[in-house]
């Protein structure tokens, strides 16, 4: 079956401009999680969604950032006002979460490389 | 503060023998343990994970030990393939019901493997 898909693969876009970054979850998968990486690090939590509601949204830097998932699939993360210190590779996971145990293997996308100038 | 901690940026072994790469933390809550591997322009793969009630996890070349009493863990590779070459993430989540899967990663390992 599909693994984990994201578009854009790359995105460059001027400092202050607004982008999406969509992912597609693996069918079925009711969890839903956002991550960021810069250079030389590892990927850091933004975000988790169970079903459409953001369980977990202690991981987003600040207000610019927000995402939904609206019918409990596809997810879109939203950034405002973008800044350089924001370019980075935005991943996405999936995962057949049961019970509230946080145990069930996260399968990632490939990622959005965002480049802000 | 970094919770998860690979101090080891890279590491390089020769084909046919063992890989050992290194993971500290210090969260006592963590009671779940995988490790990762990522190559250049794909997102990371699973490899393979431990529960904090044991102590060693076995599957294939891919053997994790888990000591919680130094709060560290490893993953040993054996034996060394050149396709094993990529970058290793170690991450670990909180357990108990209201646990959020939420992996917090290490800053990775760039393992390579010499022919």
């Amino acid at each position: 079956g599909a693994g984990v898909s994201q578009t854009p693969s790359n995105k460059v876009t001027e400092k202050g401009k607004y982008v999406e970054l969509r992912c597609d979850p693996i069918s079925g998968h009711t969890a839903l999680y956002w991550y960021r990486q810069s250079l030389g690090q590892g990927p850091e939590f933004l975000i988790y969604f169970q079903g459409t509601g953001a369980a977990d949204d202690s991981g987003l830097p600040n207000d610019r950032f927000f995402a939904v998932r609206p019918e409990g699939s596809v997810s879109t993360l939203k950034i405002q006002r973008t800044e350089r210190g924001d370019s980075a590779v935005y991943l996405c996971a999936s995962s057949n979460l049961a019970g509230g145990w946080g145990t069930d293997t996260q399968y990632f996308g490939p990622g959005t490389r965002l480049t802000v100038l | 503060d970094q919770q998860v901690k690979q101090n080891s940026p890279s590491l390089s072994v020769q084909e046919g023998r063992i890989s050992i790469l290194n993971c500290d933390y210090t969260n006592s809550m963590f009671d779940y343990f995988l490790w990762y591997k990522k190559y250049p322009a794909e997102g990371p793969t699973f490899l393979i994970s431990i529960s904090s009630i044991k102590d060693k996890n076995e599957d294939g070349r891919f053997t994790v030990f888990l000591n919680k009493s130094a709060k560290h863990l490893s993953l040993h590779i054996v034996p060394s393939q050149p396709g094993d070459s990529a970058v290793y993430f170690c991450a670990a989540s909180g357990g108990g019901s209201g646990n959020t899967g939420k992996l917090i990663f290490g800053q990775g390992t760039t393992l390579q493997v010499k022919p």
